[in-house]
């Protein structure tokens, strides 16, 4: 069974800090994604990564993906309470599709203006 | 575009009870996959629907069943509901093609409470 492990679980910061958020699995992974997930609606995918090492940037945000792609990481730069949410990583086990994912704990994050 | 939309929004069940869930998937997906989400967890991998039959499975009980209509449209199905039922169920909506497959796009759920 692959599992994927978030930390922090929560995390609540004042507008403005930094924060990274970790997602880690034994197990190899051919792609990560993270998603966005507010209250009362669907997870909103944020990124896709695919090459072990590969880092992408999305504004304020940006995401690694480990070189033996079993984990990732999210780094927020000046947290705005617009990112307040629950951050989702989900992998793609090997020889399987983008759409066929596991999905982690979660961290729920709270950004207090 | 028209989006991944879910219906009914909310539902209240008893235990011992069936419940169908619907789904009408993004235009120009043709791949249905289904989530169960417990309060404060992430999302559990149902199944997936692919050209009306099911495409892979979670670790969920055979009294959770789907179907996928020819219009790519999906229903979950759960017999004899039970309290650990309770939770939001996620449809997510994917484009499958010889060479890419996209990502998934999820609606905004049902929230199922059983008592």
């Amino acid at each position: 069974t692959q599992l994927l492990e978030q930390s922090p679980q929560f995390l609540s910061i004042q507008e403005g800090e930094n924060l990274t958020v970790y997602c880690n699995s034994s197990s190899v992974f051919s792609s990560l994604q993270w998603y966005r997930q507010e209250p009362g609606e669907g997870p909103v995918l944020l990124v896709t990564v695919v090459t072990g090492g590969e880092v992408k940037k999305l504004k304020r945000l940006t995401f690694q993906f480990g070189d033996a792609r079993k984990d990732s990481s999210l780094h927020i730069t000046a947290a705005q309470p617009g990112d307040t949410g629950l951050y989702l990583c989900a992998g793609a086990p090997m020889k399987t599709s983008y759409d066929k994912v596991i999905f982690g704990p979660g961290t729920s994050l709270s950004v207090i203006p | 575009e028209t989006g991944v939309t879910q219906s009914p929004t909310h539902l209240i069940k008893t235990r011992g009870q069936q419940v169908t869930l619907r789904c009408s998937s993004q235009s120009g997906h043709n791949t249905v996959s289904w989530y169960q989400q417990a309060l404060g967890q992430g999302p559990q991998f149902i199944f997936q629907y692919y050209r009306e039959e099911e495409n892979g499975r979670g670790n969920f009980p055979p009294r959770f069943s789907g179907l996928q209509f020819p219009n790519y449209s999906s229903e979950l199905n759960v017999n004899a509901l039970e309290l650990d039922d309770s939770a939001l169920y996620l449809c997510a909506s994917s484009r499958r093609g010889s060479s890419y497959n996209s990502p998934l796009h999820f609606g905004n759920g049902t929230r199922l409470t059983v008592t």
